[in-house]
Formats: C-alpha cells, sequence, structure tokens
C-alpha cells in the first residue's frame, strides 16, 4: 500500500475549520475510494470516484462534505465547518479497473483530530 | 442483520498454533470476498480475495468461502507474535457496488 499517498497524515482543526485531506492514487490506478473509520470501528465507505466524476458517494454525509478527483492532481475531500464528531481515520483507497473484483489499496490514512 | 459480521474478539491464541478468524455477511448475491490485516494506528493491508466456494491458500493463510451459508473465514496456520492485529473482513455485494467492512476482529498471538 505504500504506493497510494495521503498527506497531511495528521491534521488538528479547531470547531469550524475546512479540513482538506489529499490522496494520490498508485500509478496506473484512476479509481479512488474514500473511507471514515472512528475509535473502535470498522470502516465505512464515503465515496467512490474516477477522473472528474463523482461515481457513488451514497456513505457520505450530505451536508459539509464534498469530493473531487480532478484530471489532475490528487483526490480531495473537504469537510467543512468540522465539528468534534468528525474526528476520525481518513483512509483512501485506489485501484487500475472498477471495483468489484479488483483490490483496493489502501493510503496510510489522514488522523483528523477535532479540538 | 449486519450487512458483515465479525466477532470483535480478542481472540488469543498461543504462538505455533491455528487462529481461526469467521465473517457472516447477509446479501446472498455477494460475490468478492476480502480479508485486510490491520495494524494498531496503520492502515488496511490485503491478506486475501476469494471469489469461489471452497479453499484458497496462499503460504500460512487459508482462506474458506461458503456461499450457501454465507459464510467466509480465514485461517492462520503457526500463528506468529507479528501476526497480532486486526483482521477486517469485507465483501463486494454486487457489480460495482462499495467494499462493505465488518468491525473487525483483534488476534493476540500469545509468545
Amino acid at each position: 500500500n505504500a504506493g497510494v499517498m495521503q498527506n497531511p497524515r495528521h491534521l488538528v482543526r479547531r470547531r469550524g475549520q475546512e479540513a482538506r485531506l489529499r490522496c494520490s492514487p498508485m500509478k496506473g490506478h484512476s479509481h479512488v475510494y474514500w473511507y471514515r473509520q472512528l475509535p473502535e470501528e470498522g470502516l465505512k465507505f464515503m465515496v467512490y470516484l474516477q477522473k472528474e466524476n463523482i461515481i457513488d458517494e451514497s456513505g457520505m454525509p450530505k451536508e459539509r462534505f464534498s469530493a473531487e478527483f480532478p484530471k489532475e492532481g490528487p483526490s480531495i475531500l473537504r469537510i467543512q465547518q468540522v465539528v468534534r464528531g468528525d474526528s476520525a481515520a481518513y483512509f483512501c483507497a485506489s485501484s487500475p479497473r472498477p471495483q468489484g473484483r479488483e483490490t483496493q489499496y489502501f493510503g496510510p490514512g489522514t488522523r483528523l483530530l477535532v479540538l | 442483520q449486519k450487512e458483515v459480521e465479525q466477532n470483535s474478539g480478542p481472540l488469543s491464541v498461543p504462538e505455533g498454533a491455528i487462529a481461526s478468524l469467521n465473517c457472516t455477511y447477509s446479501d446472498r448475491g455477494s460475490q468478492s470476498f476480502f480479508w485486510y490485516r490491520q495494524y494498531s494506528g496503520k492502515s488496511p493491508e490485503l491478506i486475501m480475495s476469494i471469489y469461489s466456494n471452497g479453499d484458497k491458500e496462499d503460504g500460512r493463510f487459508t482462506a474458506q468461502l461458503n456461499k450457501a451459508s454465507q459464510y467466509v473465514s480465514l485461517l492462520i496456520r503457526d500463528s506468529q507474535p507479528s501476526d497480532s492485529a486486526t483482521y477486517l473482513c469485507a465483501v463486494i455485494k454486487a457489480g460495482n457496488t462499495p467494499l462493505v467492512f465488518g468491525k473487525g476482529t483483534r488476534l493476540s498471538v500469545i509468545a
């Protein structure tokens, strides 16, 4: 999973601020997935993107959360007006082809702490 | 019923023993099954994938799938202390749908 890059690795924000999490997929991968992991909880799917397209955002809260994967550059998960409940580990994964039988490779994650 | 269920553990086994991790899933049409290992504070890493009924072996790891019983398991032979981690079962229900994870089973291998 060393090929999927995420930054920052740790992010501290105060309530009401914005958090921007970045993910660069493995070389040759054009499918990106974002997951959130709360303490002592399993990974929960948030959003699935291809270059310039959101394919499935069924797991992403409707308010304050948005994601993009532009033609150039990393995928970005943006959380506006963060609240303490947003504190979690956010993982990005990538695959070379659409999910299905494709293995998803995970990045190291961004640990978000909201004070 | 949760979509993917795992016993949270901890499951403690002595070094050298076989560790058996179990997972059940609710959607009978599920097609793809994965086991990930996650060390504390780290990201998940893929251990095994399995798509057909039966066993699939890779080194000390064997994944077993029984679609009729909606059950998938992971056996770790000759368990080592370095195998101590949380093991996540993940399922893709059908087609282009997201990975659904269980909460994971914490394994502790005692030296």
